[in-house]
């Protein structure tokens, strides 16, 4: 199975703020990775699909880049509906794996 | 505008069986895979597997935690996805989530149903 990692496993930001996670894969998976959102008691939501597309409807400030094994999600400038816990997952091949989430929460 | 609802959790004990549902409205339920994805109580998600479309065969393909335990079927004429689950174990708690395939990714999903395994 392809191991997902990422890390931070959690950060304090304030609003406003550039926040940068990162997801690196056990082999490559070129870029076939996604970037969820979950909110607390909510399902997860599609933010970023292959890498670094934009799901439609999700706001410009969220972006997605890499291939291969590393991947980087940045989100531009922090607001305050984005502290959530965020999760990468690997679509290259099943067992479909997810990281094992990044919390982001208020400085 | 696209519906995925599930339904069938509960308090099931240990070895017994639960089917889940997975109702959809919104699109053309045949043309997509449908994923199950599991979250224990203050864990993180876990894949649980999904069933493909039937031009592409129809298969499913499981995690390792459940295969010969679970099993995905989907009919097509009600746009409804079923995860079966036998031979439950406690550490099967979790609430069960049904989303929608593009192939890519998991994009639109169901609000969850709980499966509480316990004696």
């Amino acid at each position: 199975d392809i191991q997902m990692t990422q890390s931070p496993s959690s950060l304090s930001a304030s609003v406003g703020d550039r926040v940068t996670i990162t997801c690196r894969a056990s082999q490559s998976i070129k870029t076939y990775l996604n970037w969820y959102q979950q909110r607390p008691g909510k399902a997860p939501k599609l933010l970023i699909y292959t890498a670094s597309s934009l799901q439609s409807g999700v706001p410009s400030r969220f972006s997605g880049s890499g291939s291969g094994t590393d991947f980087v999600f940045t989100i531009s400038s922090l607001q305050p509906e984005d502290f959530a816990t965020y999760y990468c997952q690997q679509s290259h091949t099943t067992p479909r794996t997810f990281g094992q989430g990044t919390k982001v929460e208020i400085k | 505008e696209v519906q995925v609802v599930e339904s069938g959790g509960g308090l099931v004990q240990p070895g017994r069986s639960l089917r889940l549902s997975c109702t959809t409205s919104g699109f053309i339920f045949r043309d997509h895979a449908m994923n199950w994805v599991r979250q224990a109580p203050g864990k993180g998600l876990e894949w649980v597997g999904f069933i493909g479309t039937k031009p592409n065969g129809g298969t499913a393909e499981y995690a390792a935690s459940v295969i010969g335990r679970f099993t995905i079927s989907r009919d097509d004429s009600k746009s409804i996805a079923y995860l079966q689950m036998d031979s439950l174990k406690t550490e099967d708690t979790a609430v069960y989530y049904c989303s929608r395939d593009t192939s890519y990714a998991a994009d639109y999903w169901g609000q969850g149903t709980l499966v509480t395994v316990s004696s």
